[in-house]
């Protein structure tokens, strides 16, 4: 059974500063790995989606990692502002639809 | 991209009634899932709604307390029966345009508490 877990569990950091996320799964099995970034009482935006045989997608200021042999996963955001302040989930497709890790709870303080 | 839209948006339900969430979907797609989120938890996958035929359940997940309709490919239900303040929770409908190697696209989700 696929298991996703992020590290940290909450992140506090002065605005500017770049800073990665993590994410770990334990079936390298995988179609995609997604980012999602949840804003308090809403639903889910899709930051980016990285294929099975990709290494990486950038939009923007957003850079997801992905090394399936290990079974890892960073999102590196640049230059860290208070909207990018939410709670970033990653989560993985493979026979089964996606299964989610319990985020990152980041906080960009002005 | 899918658009999704839910409703209702968020609902405040007394103990042992029943709720029923309207997933809309701007386009025809093949797959549809419901999702719950718990507080302070992250997603976890209540079913598969299947057109034209039952709900494929995950573990944990049962018919007669989470009904789900899907009579064709743009519209789901979801019906959360006899709620008890442990099915508080958001629910998020989620489709799939295509199979499995294309991206999950997620409604705003339905916000309910159960009094």
């Amino acid at each position: 059974k696929q298991e996703v877990t992020q590290i940290p569990a909450a992140l506090s950091v002065p605005e500017g500063e770049n800073l990665v996320l993590n994410c770990s799964f334990t079936d390298s099995a995988i179609y995609n790995l997604q980012w999602f970034r949840q804003d308090p009482g809403k639903g889910l935006t899709s930051l980016l989606l990285i294929q099975s045989s990709q290494r990486e997608q950038t939009s923007g200021r957003l850079n997801a990692s992905l090394d399936k042999s290990s079974g890892r996963s960073t999102l590196y955001i640049a230059a860290s502002q208070p909207g990018d302040s939410a709670t970033y989930l990653c989560a993985v497709s493979g026979n089964t639809p996606l299964v989610f890790g319990k985020g990152t709870r980041l906080s960009v303080i002005a | 991209s899918a658009v999704i839209s839910q409703k209702p948006s968020r609902d405040i339900c007394q103990r042992g009634t029943s709720l029923t969430i309207q997933c809309q979907v701007d386009s025809q797609v093949t797959m549809m899932f419901w999702y719950r989120q718990q507080p302070g938890q992250s997603l976890t996958l209540i079913a598969t709604a299947n057109q034209g035929s039952e709900a494929t359940y995950e573990s944990g997940f049962v018919i007669d307390k989470f009904p789900i309709s899907r009579p064709n490919l743009t519209f789901s239900t979801l019906t959360v029966s006899n709620m008890s303040p442990e099915d508080s929770s958001i629910y998020l409908c989620s489709v799939a345009p295509l199979a499995s190697t294309d991206t999950q696209y997620f409604g705003p989700g339905t916000r309910l508490t159960v009094l």
